[in-house]
Order: C-alpha cells, then sequence, then structure tokens
C-alpha cells in the first residue's frame, strides 16, 4: 500500500531564516506531487504540484519554491521566511490514472513563524 | 472563476442524530472528493465521487454533476466524526488541481 511521509511535524522558526520541509511517498511511482498551505483551520490552497522530476508548476506567487529532486520526494523551501508564511503545511500525491486522479494527504507540517 | 461552496459553515449535533453537508461547485468537474479534517489536521479520505451515490458505513454520497452539487449525508451521528468535512474538486480542463472549499465545521455533542 502506498504511505505518504512528511517532516518535520512542527516547526517554530524566526522570520528571515531558511525553511526546508519535505515529503515522500512510498509504494508507488511516478506520482503527481501537490503542496497545499491551510491558514487559520480553513481553506487549503494549492502552491505548487510536481507531473515529474523537476517539473515544478506555481499556483500563486508568494515567498516559497519547491523541488522535486527524485521521483517520489517534494521539497517545499523558503530562503528568507516572512510572518505570512506561517500555516500548516499539507502534502499530498494522486496517481496519473485518467480521467481524473483521487489525492492522498500527508499528516502535515505545522509551522509558526515568529 | 472556479469556486467550491460548501454550506452550512458550522454545524452541532447530539449524537444520534443525522445531518446533510452541501457542496455546489461552479463548473463540470472530472474528480469531487470529500475529506474529513481530524482534531491532529490529518485529511482523511470519505469519498471520491464525481458522480452517482456512493456508501460506506453511516456516511453516504452523492453527486449530482449536471446540477453541480454534492451532498455527504451523516446517519446516526458519533463524537468520533467532529471535525471539518471539505469537499474538493478538480475542474475540467483545470490540470488535476483541487479547488477546496471552505468546509463545515462539525461538532457532535453527547
Amino acid at each position: 500500500s502506498q504511505t505518504i511521509h512528511q517532516w518535520p511535524a512542527t516547526l517554530v522558526q524566526p522570520v528571515g531564516s531558511p525553511l526546508s520541509l519535505e515529503c515522500t511517498v512510498e509504494g508507488t511511482s511516478n506520482p503527481n506531487l501537490y503542496w497545499y498551505r491551510q491558514a487559520a483551520g480553513r481553506g487549503l490552497q494549492l502552491l505548487f504540484y510536481s507531473v515529474g522530476i523537476g517539473q515544478i508548476s506555481s499556483e500563486v506567487p508568494q515567498n516559497l519554491s519547491a523541488s522535486r529532486p527524485q521521483d517520489r520526494q517534494f521539497i517545499l523551501s523558503s530562503k528568507k521566511l516572512l510572518l505570512s508564511d506561517s500555516g500548516f503545511y499539507l502534502c499530498a500525491w494522486s496517481t496519473k490514472r485518467e480521467p481524473s486522479y483521487e489525492q492522498y494527504f500527508g499528516p502535515g507540517t505545522r509551522l509558526t513563524v515568529t | 472563476g472556479i469556486q467550491v461552496e460548501q454550506s452550512p459553515p458550522d454545524l452541532i449535533l447530539q449524537e444520534g442524530a443525522n445531518s446533510t453537508l452541501r457542496c455546489n461547485f461552479s463548473d463540470s468537474v472530472n474528480n469531487l472528493q470529500w475529506f474529513h479534517q481530524n482534531p491532529w489536521g490529518q485529511l482523511i479520505n470519505l469519498f471520491y465521487i464525481p458522480s452517482g451515490t456512493k456508501q460506506n458505513g453511516r456516511l453516504s454520497a452523492t453527486t449530482v454533476a449536471t446540477e453541480r452539487y454534492s451532498l455527504l449525508y451523516i446517519s446516526s451521528s458519533q463524537t468520533t466524526d467532529s471535525g471539518v468535512y471539505f469537499c474538493a474538486a478538480d475542474f475540467t480542463g483545470g490540470g488535476n488541481k483541487l479547488t477546496f472549499g471552505t468546509g463545515t465545521q462539525l461538532k457532535v455533542e453527547l
């Protein structure tokens, strides 16, 4: 069966510090991968998605970037965190089965920027 | 623009009661999913239901794609059903990306 991991589970970082959140998927190959952010307990917003290694699409302009160095690894980064980057970050994966692909979510990382 | 609207935003039930949550979407969809977010933040897949009706235990869902809405039914609610329920749609031509509604916060009391 497939499993998705995220770490760390929680993170407290000062403004201006760098960020690296990691997501890995087991039990599948060539998945679509997604990063979402949830602010204030409601409303998930898609930040990035990837259909393959090195292929990243950004959905909203922001202080964050994403990379996919391996097939089942997705990384969310920032060079300098802002207070507004605080939130709950969720990684998701899906297969590439037509016509659309059910998404499955990881446990999330709760980020507080102080 | 494309939108997903959920109602009601908040719901309080007594244990054992039934409820219906509604999701309206603004355009045709390839995918419609229902999730339950537990108190720890984990999003749990409930249904993948772009059309038709599905049932899983005390939960069932119906999507009427031609009328652009989906319903989630919870019967004989339990305190463990508490949390936020989200629907999310992958709109046709949207590139396999989910647009989430703002959720229904459900609290089930003894």
